[in-house]
């Protein structure tokens, strides 16, 4: 079994750029959530794909936009990035339909905004 | 008031001990409540799903109580590999799911 993978590992970025951050879901899941996590805080919920639609957003400004692909890959865009958007970026996937609805999560994007 | 509270701690035991962590949340039509770990710079990992009729997975024993919108967590004959921070998460409508902020917990030897 796959386990869920993002890319880049780190990234550094000026403000005002724009960045996308990728993900590849756990084989066998169809549903994959983004998530910001700051220094010393839980992770935030920033939206939540399936069936290649968003599914669930969180408190965050549209210039935080997705991507979900029919091979249940995702993709997390940013606009005009901010200092404070300086963040890990973790993507969980889990499977729509199991009552627990349990997600794994991929190893995160550091995110550097300076 | 945040959705989902937890005592930040730390939590400073000797090994061997027994802890507990709560968690309190406010939106009562939550449906998924779950206890993740997450080490130093690290993903969060899962731990355990809770149910309302309660669960034990060895030394760990999660509780839900829906009346009273909590959460808790038991950790028995504390090991040093436990030290790291336990997230409670509360699943909602519209797949979202939220997160406390964590409490730490460090295990002494």
């Amino acid at each position: 079994e796959t386990g869920v993978t993002q890319s880049p590992t780190h990234l550094i970025k000026t403000r005002g750029q724009q960045v996308t951050l990728r993900c590849s879901s756990q084989s066998g899941h169809n549903t994959v959530s983004w998530y910001q996590q700051a220094l010393g805080q839980g992770p935030q919920f920033i939206f939540q794909y399936y069936r290649e639609e968003e599914n669930g957003r969180g408190n965050f400004p549209p210039r935080f936009s997705g991507l979900q692909f029919p091979n249940y890959s995702s993709e997390l865009n940013v606009n005009a990035l901010e200092l404070d958007d300086s963040a890990l970026y973790l993507c969980a996937s889990s499977y729509y339909g199991q009552m627990s609805y349990e997600q794994y999560f991929g190893p995160g994007t550091r995110l550097t905004v300076t | 008031r945040k959705e989902v509270e937890q005592d930040p701690g730390p939590f400073n035991v000797p090994e061997g001990a027994t802890v507990a962590f709560n968690c309190t949340y406010s939106n009562s039509a939550s449906q998924s409540f779950f206890w993740y770990r997450q080490d130093c710079r690290k993903e969060p990992k899962l731990l355990m799903s809770v149910y309302s009729s309660g669960n034990e997975d060895g030394r760990f024993t999660a509780q839900l109580n829906r009346a009273s919108q909590y959460i808790s967590l038991l950790i028995r004959d504390s090991k040093l590999s436990d030290s790291a921070t336990y997230l409670c998460v509360v699943k909602g409508v519209a797949g979202k799911s939220t997160f406390g902020d964590g409490t730490t917990l460090t295990v002494k030897p």
